[in-house]
């Protein structure tokens, strides 16, 4: 079993919609969590940390269970904008140091 | 700040050359990592590094050796380049120990022929 999984899509919403993305994880011990953005052939980067008691950015909103060891990203109104690859990362300690997991990704398609 | 630099932004190689991608960052981050993106695989972590001088390997390290000098430079070399190397290769920087975001660089394509 991969150590974070993500559903790869894609999905394809029209603008305005609200979508939603799962991401779980095996490693009970995991310490931090984000997701990341990355645009076609673009380096990702950093959308939201997810906090333990969950979190909300703009349209953007994070959720964490521990309990059943998934995140959660939830986009509302849908821009075409949005349309991305949207990577889960999960840092485990490791040494006194944190190392990232990332997902494969998923791939969200928002049209007009 | 420049953040994180990559080069060269693109290369083709032939089976069994050598060459080194070079990554800089100046944001004095203690935490450096190489990774690859396939199709279909995501970012894989092929090594790291927590500091000057210490390095250790990630989820896929063979065929690639780095070194860590300086805080600021963390290169990777490809001893004896193979097609199956044909990847997009990442470095990102971030500060240590906290889990904190990473930060990027644009990227390498590199082909093997």
């Amino acid at each position: 079993r991969k150590e974070v999984e993500q559903d790869p899509g894609p999905f394809n919403v029209p603008e305005g919609a609200t979508v939603a993305f799962n991401c779980t994880y095996s490693n009970s011990a995991s310490q931090s969590f984000f997701w990341y953005r990355q645009d076609c052939r673009k380096e990702p980067k950093l959308l939201m940390s997810v906090y333990s008691s969950g979190n909300e950015d703009g349209r953007f909103t994070a959720q964490l269970n521990r309990a059943s060891q998934y995140i959660s990203l939830l986009i509302r109104d849908s821009k075409l904008s949005d349309s991305a690859t949207y990577l889960c990362v999960v840092n485990g300690a490791s040494g006194g140091s944190y190392i990232p997991t990332f997902g494969r990704g998923t791939s969200l398609i928002v049209h007009p | 700040n420049a953040g994180v630099t990559q080069t060269p932004k693109f290369q083709v190689l032939k089976t069994g050359q050598s060459m080194t991608l070079q990554c800089a960052q100046d944001m004095n981050h203690e935490y450096m990592s190489w990774y690859r993106q396939d199709p279909g695989m995501g970012l894989r972590l092929i090594h790291y590094s927590v500091g000057a001088g210490i390095t250790d390997q990630g989820e896929v390290p063979n065929g690639y050796n780095v070194s860590r000098s300086t805080t600021e430079d963390f290169p990777l070399r490809l001893l004896s380049a193979a097609p199956s190397q044909t990847s997009v290769y990442f470095c990102a920087s971030s500060p240590p120990r906290s889990g904190n975001e990473q930060f990027f660089g644009p990227g390498t394509r590199l082909t093997v022929l």
